[in-house]
């Protein structure tokens, strides 16, 4: 089975400092990842995915993310930190085999702190 | 920018009664989902639907859960009779495409609360 673990369920950065969120997977198969981020009351919004094409991924609003197959890891990361990147960030595995469904990771709270 | 809508931002029901939650997806998407996540736990996918059937559906939708796209714009997630457990956020989403490598794009969400 198909499966993602994010490894902090909260990170605390002061602005300015790099952001690391880390997430490893489970699959048999050839994942495709994405990071989802949701701000208070808003959707789910796409930051960055990989589908096998390179294995850095560059997203929007500086992140960006690593797949790393030898360590089944897919780390979220940006160089600096903005007090509006505070929001819940989830890492998703789609499955392979023609399904529709994404499996979520429990999602990292971050705190941007001045 | 094209977004996925949903409405009510927050639905109060009583236990028993049936709920039908609404989101209205990109205009040009053909796939539709519906995810929820029950507080403090992980987001859960319940159902696809593509070409005016599901697709795929979760163990979690059973009998008491339906799904409709009532005309050309709406999608509906009908709970039947509501339990205290189906409080949850609801989300819905759109992808132009199926597949392993489709884009979905979601909703703000549903909050459900069931007394």
């Amino acid at each position: 089975a198909q499966s993602v673990t994010q490894l902090d369920s909260h990170v605390s950065v002061s602005e300015g400092t790099p952001v690391l969120l880390r997430c490893n997977y489970s699959s048999s198969y050839s994942p495709s990842l994405f990071w989802y981020v949701q701000h208070p009351n808003k959707g789910l919004q796409l930051l960055l995915k990989y589908t096998s094409a390179a294995t850095l991924v560059k997203g929007i609003n500086g992140f960006e993310a690593e797949f790393k197959k030898s360590e089944t890891s897919f780390h979220l990361t940006k160089p600096s930190a903005h007090m509006s990147d505070a929001a819940e960030y989830f890492c998703v595995v789609s499955p392979s085999g023609g399904y529709n469904k994404l499996i979520f990771g429990a999602g990292t709270r971050l705190a941007v702190h001045p | 920018e094209p977004e996925v809508t949903q409405t009510p931002s927050h639905q109060v029901t009583q236990m028993g009664q049936e709920v039908i939650l609404r989101c209205v997806p990109i205009s040009n998407h053909l796939y539709f989902y519906w995810y929820r996540q029950i507080l403090g736990q992980k987001v859960e996918f319940l159902v696809s639907f593509y070409n005016n059937e599901i697709s795929e559906k979760s163990e979690i939708f059973d009998d008491q859960f339906s799904v409709e796209r009532p005309d050309g714009s709406n999608f509906t997630l009908k709970i039947r009779s509501t339990k205290l457990e189906d409080s949850a956020m609801y989300f819905c989403a759109s992808s132009e495409a199926g597949g392993q490598l489709a884009i979905q794009y979601f909703g703000a969400g549903t909050r459900l609360s069931v007394l």
